[in-house]
C-alpha cells in the first residue's frame, strides 16, 4: 500500500524560498504522476501542479512563476519549491499521486505540512 | 476563487439521504470526469468517486457519483455520524490549464 509522507520547515519569512520533500513508500516516484496541493487555513483545495518523470509538468497558472516540482529517484521523494513566498502562500500542503484513466484524481494523499509564512 | 461551486453546507438526519451539487462550466466539468473528496476534520482528504461514478475500493455503496451536463453530484446514503465532513469535487480546466476543485461543502448529521 503507497504511503506518502511530507516533511520541511513549518516556517518561512516572507521573500524566502519554501522546500518541502514527499516521501514516497509502496511505489517508485519514476513510475507515476505526483501532485502537490495546498489549503490555507479554513479554505478549500489548490492544485499547485503535477510532475511526471518522462518530463510531462503543469503547474497552477497563478504560481508557474515560483514554483518547481522534481523528483530524487536515489531517495524516493518528490519536491516542491516555492519562491518569494508571502502570507498568502501559508498553507497546508499535500503531496499526491495523481492518476490518469478517463479522467484525472488524486489518491493516496499525505498527511499534510503545515507552513507558515511569517517573519 | 474556484470555478466550480458547491453548496457551503447540507445537512439532514441519521439514515437519510443528502445529494452535493458540484457546479461548472465547459471548460471544466462538461467535457472532463469528475472525482469527489472526503475530508474528514483535521485530516487530509480521501478519494471517494472517480470517473465521475466510479468508487476506490473500500469505498462502500452508499457513496454515488453522477455527472450531467455541467453540474456533477454526490450522493451519500444512509448517512451515518461518521460522515460528518467536508467534501470537495475535483476536475480538470481546460482555460486554466489546472485541475481545480469546488468551494468544498461541509456535511452535518443531525
Amino acid at each position: 500500500q503507497m504511503q506518502l509522507q511530507e516533511s520541511g520547515p513549518g516556517l518561512v519569512k516572507p521573500s524566502e524560498t519554501l522546500s518541502l520533500t514527499c516521501t514516497v513508500s509502496g511505489g517508485s516516484v519514476s513510475d507515476y504522476y505526483w501532485s502537490w496541493i495546498r489549503q490555507p487555513p479554513g479554505k478549500g483545495l489548490e492544485c499547485v501542479g503535477y510532475f511526471h518523470y518522462s518530463g510531462n509538468i503543469n503547474y497552477n497558472p497563478s504560481l508557474k512563476s515560483r514554483v518547481t516540482i522534481s523528483v530524487d529517484t536515489s531517495r524516493n521523494q518528490v519536491s516542491l519549491r516555492l519562491t518569494s513566498v508571502t502570507a498568502a502562500d501559508t498553507a497546508v500542503y499535500y503531496c499526491a499521486r495523481r492518476w490518469l484513466q478517463n479522467g484525472s484524481w488524486f489518491d493516496p494523499w499525505g498527511q499534510g505540512t503545515l507552513v507558515t509564512v511569517s517573519s | 476563487q474556484s470555478v466550480l461551486t458547491q453548496p457551503p453546507s447540507v445537512s439532514a438526519a441519521p439514515g437519510q439521504k443528502v445529494t452535493i451539487s458540484c457546479s461548472g462550466s465547459s471548460s471544466n466539468i462538461e467535457n472532463h470526469y469528475v472525482s469527489w473528496y472526503q475530508q474528514l476534520p483535521g485530516t487530509a482528504p480521501k478519494l471517494l468517486i472517480y470517473d465521475n461514478s466510479d468508487r476506490p475500493s473500500g469505498i462502500p455503496d452508499r457513496f454515488s457519483g453522477s455527472k450531467s451536463g455541467t453540474s456533477a453530484t454526490l450522493g451519500i446514503t444512509g448517512l451515518q455520524t461518521g460522515d460528518e465532513a467536508d467534501y470537495y469535487c475535483g476536475t480538470w480546466d481546460n482555460s486554466l490549464s489546472a485541475a481545480v476543485f469546488g468551494t468544498g461543502t461541509k456535511v452535518t448529521v443531525l
